[in-house]
């Protein structure tokens, strides 16, 4: 299958302070890229649909200022959580779609925020 | 709202047993997706199935879409420890739409 990259895939910062994560699709082009956070032991929760050249779709109850999302190419899309607190820390995960519909899954960011 | 439900929220098997999952939507859906995520690992994408009845087969993984394209089922054959992890399923109730299940997870005693 393809490969999609994450970055970083750990990052631990104070809170207050904002913070990139990185996905790149490495041998194809996404229009359309996904962003789901996880709990341990729980499913994915789809934070947007990050479609590129234009705005993200937030699902309900995502704040779009708290989590900014930029899909400047066909092959990367960022996610910039914004004046991180300890209960945004979490497993971020992204994907990007395949030409058949079927998602290919980063390998995820481990956020702390102490 | 559109949910995807799935059921058992977790399975305990000797190895050599089967096992099944089964996934229900609330809606029809236009499509849906299996996927496996290893412990520490993220989800790597199974197969997908779209005709109403279909079933498909990888090795010891069988796979279901209901008639009224509104469940579906992963049956695994004489498992093993490599069969550990959590399988998700998502279905898709339009191109654009994807629900994940809240997944199966699988644990196999050797």
């Amino acid at each position: 299958g393809a490969v999609v990259s994450q970055h970083p895939s750990r990052v631990i910062c104070k809170s207050g302070t904002s913070v990139k994560i990185e996905c790149r699709s490495l041998d194809f082009q996404a229009t359309t890229m996904f962003w789901y956070r996880q709990f341990p032991k729980k499913s994915l929760m789809l934070m947007a649909t990050s479609n590129e050249g234009s705005k993200a779709t937030y699902e309900q109850g995502v704040e779009k200022d708290k989590f900014l999302i930029n899909h400047a190419s066909l092959t990367l899309s960022t996610l910039t959580v914004t004046s991180a607190h300890p209960e945004d820390s979490s497993f971020y995960i992204c994907s990007a779609r395949g030409w058949g519909n079927e998602q290919f899954f980063g390998p995820g960011t481990r956020l702390t925020v102490l | 709202g559109q949910q995807v439900m799935q059921i058992p929220q977790y399975q305990h098997v000797q190895e050599g047993e089967d096992f099944t999952t089964y996934c229900n939507s609330s809606t029809t859906l236009s499509n849906i997706q299996w996927y496996k995520q290893r412990p520490g690992g993220h989800p790597v994408f199974l197969i997908q199935l779209v005709k109403s009845g279909e079933v498909k087969k990888q090795k010891r993984l069988t796979f279901q879409f209901g008639e009224a394209k509104k469940n579906s089922s992963l049956h695994i054959t004489a498992t093993q420890t490599t069969d550990v992890g959590t399988y998700f399923c998502a279905g898709s109730p339009s191109y654009d739409k994807v629900i994940f299940g809240p997944g199966t997870s699988l644990s196999v005693i050797p």
